[in-house]
């Protein structure tokens, strides 16, 4: 029930695509969905995060879409660069008595062809 | 830069042999979290501190431990380790224990032969 589902495990695009990388979740009491960008060699980065009461929320080029009903959210990144080149995860955050987990996705490696 | 700090930056030991990784939260930072991340086991999240106490524990072996110490710099110790513990090592740090955003550090490459 902690699982967090990610897919595809890796995507290729041309420069200005549009790649998708979808997340799903069993455990409704997950209450924060952020997704992180990993560059090589560094630490995971927070890039949008998103609460299950809004159905989609965008921050410049990328945009979460979010589906309670079907446990389900994705991530879009419009007018995608070479320099969005990185692994991205999806994640779920529960609030257990006074800690918060996160539970991570197994990451999609995306690359984008210039 | 998260303003996460983590030393070193590589390890490479052996198999039955005993490390300690350091992690410095950020400034202010009250809560720190350590995870392991593998080709095979993705990103794991390993033990959670609050202010000097343990708050949340994941999917930690008997043979790692952790604590946070009162300047709230955190330290994970891996012993008896096995080639399987080779992995990366990362140390999140966040305002408060339930606080939603964590600011991940650059990592601990441990490699044991």
């Amino acid at each position: 029930q902690q699982q967090v589902k990610q897919s595809p495990q890796s995507l290729i695009v041309q420069k200005g695509g549009i790649p998708i990388i979808n997340c799903a979740y069993e455990n409704t009491a997950f209450d924060y969905f952020p997704w992180y960008q990993q560059f090589p060699g560094k630490g995971p980065a927070l890039l949008i995060a998103i609460r299950p009461d809004v159905s989609e929320k965008k921050e410049g080029r990328f945009t979460i879409s979010f589906n309670k009903s079907a446990k389900q959210f994705s991530l879009h990144i419009m007018d995608s660069q070479p320099g969005d080149s990185a692994t991205y995860f999806c994640a779920a955050s529960i609030h257990s008595g006074s800690a918060r987990q996160l539970t991570f996705g197994s990451g999609t490696q995306l690359t984008v062809l210039p | 830069d998260s303003g996460v700090t983590q030393t070193p930056k590589h390890l490479i030991t052996a198999t039955g042999q005993r490390v300690t990784l350091r992690c410095s939260p950020r400034s202010g930072d009250l809560s720190v979290y350590w995870y392991q991340q593998s080709l095979d086991q993705g990103l794991q999240f390993l033990i959670q501190y609050y202010n000097g106490e343990e708050r949340a524990k994941g999917n930690i072996l008997e043979r790692f431990s952790a604590q946070q110490f009162p300047d709230l710099h955190s330290e994970l110790n891996l012993s008896s380790l096995e080639l399987g513990d080779s992995a990366l090592y990362f140390c999140a740090s966040s305002v408060s224990g339930s606080y939603n955003e964590q600011f991940f550090g650059p990592g601990t490459r441990l490699t044991v032969l």
